[in-house]
């Protein structure tokens, strides 16, 4: 079946630090992978993808991710943290030509 | 620029009571779904529609029902609502060519009690 896990629920950093937002994925086949972020009592909002080619991706607000084929993996980074990236992230992949399937969230708060 | 638009944003039901929420989006796009999120459970497919006049079942149809008589409409129906459809609810579309990103709607809330 295929599937998508982000590990942690919640992540703390301090403004300023690295970020990283776990995920990863089991699907047939070269994956699409997604990630989109939500603020508070608002709609998702695409930040990046990948679907072929270098597999550091870089997206909107500073974020990058990594594709990693052999870990299955897709790792959501950031090189120093904000405090307004503190929101709801959810990692996807494309299943088939239309279907997509999320993670759970992981809630990412940035400490001043 | 609209983008997808969802009305209503917010509702209260009772046990038993009917409604639709009503998507529209503006980009042409030929995809379009309804998604319902639930603390740690995420996105939840309900049912997508791949072109006018054609619906399909996703994840957690039961209890909903679908129309897409017009390309930039999906109408999201509950003919009898439980509170167990308490949640909020997410209408996105995409195009059909290319790698798709979902565009969202700003969500709506529906309590039922």
């Amino acid at each position: 079946a295929q599937s998508v896990a982000q590990p942690e629920d919640q992540v703390n950093v301090a403004e300023g630090n690295p970020l990283t937002v776990k995920c990863t994925y089991s699907v047939s086949g070269n994956p699409y992978l997604f990630w989109y972020v939500q603020y508070p009592n608002r709609g998702l909002q695409f930040l990046l993808k990948y679907i072929t080619g270098d597999n550091l991706v870089k997206g909107s607000y500073g974020f990058e991710a990594e594709f990693n084929k052999s870990q299955t993996s897709f790792h959501l980074k950031k090189p120093s943290a904000l405090v307004s990236d503190s929101a709801l992230y959810f990692c996807a992949v494309r299943s088939g030509t239309y279907k997509y399937i999320f993670g759970t969230g992981t809630r990412l708060k940035v400490l001043a | 620029n609209a983008g997808v638009t969802q009305t209503p944003k917010f509702r209260v039901l009772k046990t038993g009571q009917s409604m639709t929420l009503l998507c529209a989006q503006d980009m042409n796009h030929e995809y379009m779904y309804w998604y319902r999120q639930d603390p740690g459970m995420g996105l939840r497919l309900i049912h997508y529609s791949v072109g006018e006049g054609t619906t399909a079942k996703g994840e957690v149809p039961d209890g909903y029902n679908v129309s897409r008589l017009k390309k930039q409409n999906f109408l999201l129906g509950l003919e009898s609502a439980a509170p167990s459809q308490t949640s909020v609810y997410f209408c996105a579309s995409s195009y059909s060519l290319g790698s798709g990103e979902l565009f969202f709607g700003e969500g709506s809330r529906l309590t039922v009690l």
